[in-house]
């Protein structure tokens, strides 16, 4: 089945310092989204990107779509400790139902 | 919207217990999935539905697991009987196609089980 490979599995910066993670997959995706998960919340949708080469921010979260539709990177400029938790990135494939495949996650965790 | 809503929060129960978890989707949605969260597995998609009806139940991990979605608004996961190894975080999600979010889930906030 399709594999998503996030990283890198965990990050502790300091705030202010910019952040980049990424995810690879060995099939093309249709979508691929960002969310974010906080202790004790389910993941909340950051950035969603629909078309190949799309280059879309959010605040200071700026995040691609790969040209060749298997991977996408998410970066955070100018951190801060509430950018603190877990970022997964999901890929969706139209041919494969509505289902998501998830990356294993990176652990953010930023230092005052 | 008032977002997707699960509840119990928490459950915590002892083995051999029937566990009821129960989601409301957000209002239009019409795809509904149910996922299990652990360290060692990470977000796992157990089943869902397209219109109330189940489409991919692929996930679940044995017959002690079923789920039901009776009409548009709710959902039931149920594990009977429930075991130590199914203590995890459960979240349903949904989602539209149609609109300018298509494909795009939403999660709520978890039930996180405990089972003893």
């Amino acid at each position: 089945g399709q594999q998503l490979n996030q990283s890198p599995q965990s990050m502790f910066i300091q705030e202010g310092e910019d952040v980049s993670m990424n995810c690879t997959s060995s099939s093309i995706f249709n979508t691929w989204l960002w969310y974010k998960q906080e202790p004790g919340e389910g993941p909340v949708l950051l950035i969603a990107l629909y078309k190949a080469g799309e280059l879309t921010s959010n605040g200071r979260l700026t995040a691609q779509f790969g040209i060749t539709r298997k991977d996408s990177f998410l970066n955070i400029s100018a951190s801060i400790p509430s950018d603190v938790g877990i970022y997964f990135c999901a890929g969706l494939d139209n041919n494969a139902g509505n289902m998501l495949t998830f990356g294993g996650g990176t652990r953010l965790m930023v230092k005052p | 919207d008032a977002g997707v809503i699960q509840s119990p929060r928490h459950e915590v129960t002892e083995m051999g217990q029937e566990v009821t978890l129960r989601c409301k989707p957000i209002s239009g949605h019409d795809y509904l999935f149910w996922y299990r969260q652990t360290m060692m597995r990470g977000l796992e998609l157990l089943i869902y539905f397209n219109n109330n009806v189940p489409i991919d139940d692929s996930g679940m991990p044995e017959d002690r697991f079923s789920a039901k979605m009776p009409n548009a608004s709710f959902s039931t996961l149920k594990i009977q009987p429930s075991e130590p190894r199914d203590s995890a975080v459960y979240f349903c999600a949904s989602s539209t196609t149609s609109g300018a979010s298509t494909d795009t889930q939403y999660f709520g906030p978890g039930t996180r089980l405990t089972v003893l």
